[in-house]
């Protein structure tokens, strides 16, 4: 299957801090990728769909303006978690589309923990 | 009606057993079900999928069985090994789109 590479795979920060997390494909272009959160022991939530060379669009009760999203060029979604606080301390996992149709690959996620 | 209700929230079985995991649906646009394994600090992999079309799919140890009129899929994992203790996620994708909405996970672990 498809690879996504994330990067970092953990970063710790000071509250109030931004962090920028990459996420690319590997061996296909990706003209949309997600950005997923996931809490400790609980299940996977869409936060936004970037496209490549537009805005991203934010799932109801995301706040654009704190987790931005970039996506630049057909290979690589950035998101930036911005004046981070401890409440934003969780896994962010990005996505990609598959070369099947409604195939999803997923990268090995960030772990992001802000003090 | 976005929701995908999955059970149980966890399971034990011997090795060599059989685990099954069950998720439910209301939408019926839903036309990609997805059934995902994670590792603890690990990124979700793709297990097996199927689509509505479809009622059973097979592949290796795993087996995606679809009712359509009950709106229920579920995973049958046989001969379940040590190995396949993560937890496990069955997703479904809105039609025309890849958003998925993931049910709540099962963990599953296998004893030796």
């Amino acid at each position: 299957g498809a690879v996504v590479s994330q990067h970092p795979s953990r970063v710790i920060c000071k509250s109030g801090t931004s962090v920028k997390i990459e996420c690319r494909s590997l061996d296909f272009q990706a003209t949309t990728m997600f950005w997923y959160r996931q809490f400790p022991k609980q299940s996977l939530m869409l936060m936004a769909t970037s496209n490549e060379g537009s805005k991203a669009t934010y799932e109801q009760g995301v706040e654009k303006d704190k987790f931005l999203i970039n996506h630049a060029s057909l290979t690589l979604s950035t998101l930036t978690v911005t004046s981070a606080h401890p409440e934003d301390s969780s896994f962010y996992i990005c996505s990609a589309r598959g070369g099947i149709p409604g195939e999803l690959f997923f990268g090995e996620g960030s772990r992001l923990t802000v003090l | 009606q976005q929701q995908v209700k999955q059970s149980p929230q966890s399971l034990i079985v011997q090795k060599g057993g059989i685990s099954i995991i069950n998720c439910a649906y209301e939408n019926t646009a839903f036309d990609y079900f997805p059934w995902y394994q994670q590792f603890p600090g690990k990124g979700p992999a793709l297990l097996i999928a199927i689509r509505p079309d479809v009622s059973e799919k097979k592949e290796g140890r795993f087996t995606i069985s679809f009712n359509k009129s009950a709106k229920q899929f579920s995973l049958h994992i046989m001969d379940s090994q040590p190995g396949d203790s993560a937890t496990y996620f069955c997703a479904a994708s809105i039609q025309g789109t890849y958003k998925y909405i993931f049910g709540t996970g099962t963990r599953l672990k296998v004893l030796a």
